[in-house]
């Protein structure tokens, strides 16, 4: 079934220490998210990608980078991740950006910070 | 600008009954699509249906259909024959074609459903 994946599933870091989120999708959409999520709140869009082309949030803090390196795959850097950052991160993909293009959500990666 | 407006927090159901989501919207453009997520407590936004705004039908997928008022800018979600693992946050969201790179959601239902 093609589907969106996201590893790992729980990530443990600390304080200050770069950790990585991975992402990839066997749908082959052009578009790829990712999403920040508090507890019981709506997720917030950080950014998005294009193809190549990379979208970022005004609101996205510079601690949070993105990379594409292919159509399949797409990864969330956080430099330093602080206590604030805890939370779920989503990624979603959709075949393109127009208003019928529905995002489909891999089953995210929770962070937590020490 | 875009918003999507749900009114109930948290809503309750018994086992086997109907149930009716609420969702308002508000968008200045005549193209746009609305969707449903459930979230279970897993954390993972499944995509349950789509409504365009150019649709005549109410959209439908199983035990799931969207009762979709546009005059009123409404686009409800209706669950038929609760059954207990429904129980979970639903967001209501939208995307409009002249800012397609925006999909807004709206702040949530939490369905319990009671057996």
């Amino acid at each position: 079934d093609a589907m969106v994946i996201q590893n790992p599933r729980y990530q443990v870091t600390q304080f200050g220490k770069p950790v990585t989120l991975s992402c990839s999708q066997t749908l082959n959409h052009n578009v790829m998210y990712w999403y920040q999520q508090k507890s019981s709140q709506a997720p917030k869009l950080l950014f998005h990608y294009y193809d190549k082309d990379f979208n970022n949030e005004a609101d996205t803090p510079d601690n949070f980078q993105s990379r594409r390196p292919n159509t399949s795959f797409c990864f969330l850097d956080i430099r330093s991740p602080g206590l604030g950052d805890a939370a779920m991160y989503l990624c979603a993909t959709s075949r393109g950006l127009e208003y019928t293009d529905t995002q489909y959500f891999g089953p995210g990666t929770r962070l937590t910070v020490l | 600008a875009q918003k999507i407006t749900q009114t109930q927090p948290g809503m309750f159901v018994q086992e086997k009954e109907a149930v009716t989501l609420d969702c308002t919207y508000d968008t200045s453009d005549q193209s746009y699509g609305l969707f449903w997520y459930k979230q279970p407590s897993s954390g993972e936004m499944i995509f349950l249906i789509y409504q365009g705004s150019y649709d005549e039908q109410n959209a439908t997928e199983g035990r799931y259909s969207l009762n979709f008022q546009k005059a009123r800018k409404s686009a409800n979600l209706v669950i038929s024959a609760s059954q207990l693992g429904d129980s979970a946050m639903y967001f209501c969201a939208m995307r409009d074609a002249n800012y397609g790179q925006n999909f807004v959601f709206g702040p949530g239902t939490r369905l319990s459903v009671l057996p």
